[in-house]
C-alpha cells in the first residue's frame, strides 16, 4: 500500500516559517490534505487538495504538491500553531486512505 | 450545524467485541453526497482509516482490519456504528467517527471530538 514520511518533528520561532514536507511516491499526482491535531482535540482539516483553504482557516496556512513531496507552509507562526500536523492521501490502488505519521511543529 | 457524537463501551477485555455508535444531528446520513466513516488512534500516536460506509450502505474498509471490522448504518436513528472483533491491547485506542465526501479523494472535513476504547485485563 502506499507509504507516506513526515519528520517527525519541526521547530520554529514566533514569527517565522514552518515547512513541513510529506513524502511519497509520486505525490505530485495525487491529492493531498493536512490537519491540525492540538492535545487533547480532534484533527481540524487545514488544507484539502494540495493548496486549498477550507474556510475559517488562516491564510497563514498554505500547500504545495510536486514530484514525490507535499508541504505544509504556516507562515508568521504563532504559539497557537504548536500541534501534530498530518498528511492524507487516498490510496486508489488500495481503495483506502492513508495518513502519514505526523509532525509535532513546537514554537519556540 | 453538522455535528457528530461517538458512544459506547470505555474499557473492553481482550477478545472482546468493541462496539461503537456514532450519532449525527444537523445532518442526515442518507445523503447521497457523504460517506461516513470511523478513524482510530493509538494514544501517542498516528491515525489510522478503519472504514466508511455510503447512503445506500455499501462499506469501505482498510484492508489491514477487514477481516475483524463492520460497519452498519440506522437510517431511522441517523445513526452509524462499528464492530470490531477479537480486541487486543493494540486496539486501545481514541475512535473518531467522521464525514467526507463521496468523493473518494476528497479530506475528511468534519470530526466527532472522539472517544477512548481501551482494551486492558
Amino acid at each position: 500500500s502506499y507509504v507516506l514520511t513526515q519528520p517527525p518533528s519541526v521547530s520554529v520561532a514566533p514569527g517565522k516559517t514552518a515547512s513541513i514536507a510529506c513524502g511519497g511516491n509520486n505525490i505530485g499526482s495525487e491529492s493531498v490534505h493536512w490537519y491540525q491535531q492540538k492535545p487533547g482535540q480532534a484533527p481540524v482539516l487545514v488544507i484539502q487538495h494540495d493548496s486549498d483553504r477550507p474556510s475559517g482557516i488562516p491564510e497563514r496556512f498554505s500547500g504545495s504538491n510536486s514530484g514525490n513531496t507535499a508541504t505544509l507552509t504556516i507562515s508568521r507562526v504563532e504559539a497557537g500553531d504548536e500541534a501534530d500536523y498530518y498528511c492524507q492521501v487516498w490510496d486508489r490502488s488500495s481503495d483506502h486512505y492513508v495518513f502519514g505519521p505526523g509532525t509535532k511543529v513546537t514554537v519556540l | 450545524q453538522l455535528q457528530m457524537r461517538e458512544s459506547g463501551p470505555q474499557v473492553l477485555k481482550p477478545s472482546e467485541t468493541l462496539s461503537l455508535t456514532c450519532t449525527v444531528s444537523g445532518g442526515s446520513i442518507s445523503s447521497s453526497s457523504h460517506f461516513w466513516g470511523w478513524i482510530r488512534q493509538p494514544p501517542g500516536k498516528g491515525l489510522e482509516w478503519i472504514g466508511s460506509i455510503d447512503y445506500s450502505g455499501t462499506t469501505y474498509y482498510n484492508p489491514s482490519l477487514k477481516s475483524r471490522i463492520t460497519i452498519f448504518a440506522d437510517t431511522a436513528r441517523n445513526e452509524f456504528a462499528l464492530k470490531m472483533s477479537s480486541v487486543t491491547a493494540a486496539d486501545t485506542s481514541f475512535f473518531y467517527c467522521v464525514r467526507h465526501t463521496n468523493t473518494r479523494n476528497d479530506g475528511f472535513a468534519m470530526w466527532g471530538q472522539g472517544t477512548v476504547v481501551t482494551v486492558s485485563s
